[in-house]
């Protein structure tokens, strides 16, 4: 089965709190693809980062950082210093090679950075 | 533009109307996805189209749903006989090449069945 569990339904935190969205995901395929995007009130879907089973590496990207456990099947998303234009629902995606081309998302995440 | 571009971006249909809901990708990209989104649900996979081929149905809920692609660039998703439970957002997304590459979504069609 292919699956993504986002546990967190809603988040709430402080301007310039770090938070991070937990993202949980299961699949049998050894090769695969991992995504998150962000969903803006305007509900345009917009993407982050794409990372491949084969690629462990922690990545950075400004003030958002991504931490893939392959032993742990997750791929969690860290936003430092969170601001107030972060506030949106986030989805983690799985794409296995195998099952096409199709993304199954997780029900996602949303956070709400307060002033 | 020179993203994604959806039309119209909210339809109400009364149950048992037919509506069409069109997408327009992003120039030159040869994959086009459709996605189904219920209110606080992740999008959920419906079709997948390479250039004008239909390579992938299988999220289709039902028959009453029907997507074409026919020039390769724009595709109508159809609706025939709407049901409530149809109501949702319906996302496009196209990407640049077949393989698993980032998909670039539209501002969706929200359709409401009465």
């Amino acid at each position: 089965a292919q699956k993504v569990t986002q546990a967190q339904t809603e988040i709430s935190v402080v301007e310039k709190e770090d938070v991070t969205l937990d993202c949980v995901y299961e699949t049998r395929d050894t090769t695969y693809y991992l995504f998150w995007y962000k969903q803006p009130p305007s509900g345009e879907l917009v993407f982050l980062i794409r990372r491949n089973s084969f690629d462990e590496q922690n990545e950075i990207s400004g003030r958002y950082s991504w931490n893939f456990q392959k032993s742990t099947s997750s791929f969690n998303f860290t936003i430092t210093a969170s601001q107030v234009v972060d506030s949106a629902v986030y989805f983690c995606a799985l794409r296995p090679m195998e099952y096409g081309n199709k993304l199954v998302f997780g029900a996602g995440t949303i956070l709400r950075v307060k002033s | 533009g020179a993203g994604v571009s959806q039309s119209p971006r909210y339809k109400v249909a009364k149950r048992g109307q037919d509506v069409a809901l069109r997408c327009d990708p992003i120039s030159g990209h040869v994959s086009l996805f459709w996605y189904q989104q219920a209110l606080g649900q992740g999008p959920e996979f419906l079709t997948y189209f390479q250039n004008e081929a239909q390579l992938d149905k299988s999220g289709l809920p039902s028959d009453r749903f029907f997507a074409e692609r026919p020039e390769g660039s724009v595709s109508t998703l159809k609706i025939q006989r709407t049901q409530q439970e149809d109501s949702a957002v319906y996302l496009c997304a196209s990407s640049r090449r077949a393989d698993p590459y980032e998909q670039y979504f539209g501002p969706g069609t929200r359709l409401t069945v009465t």
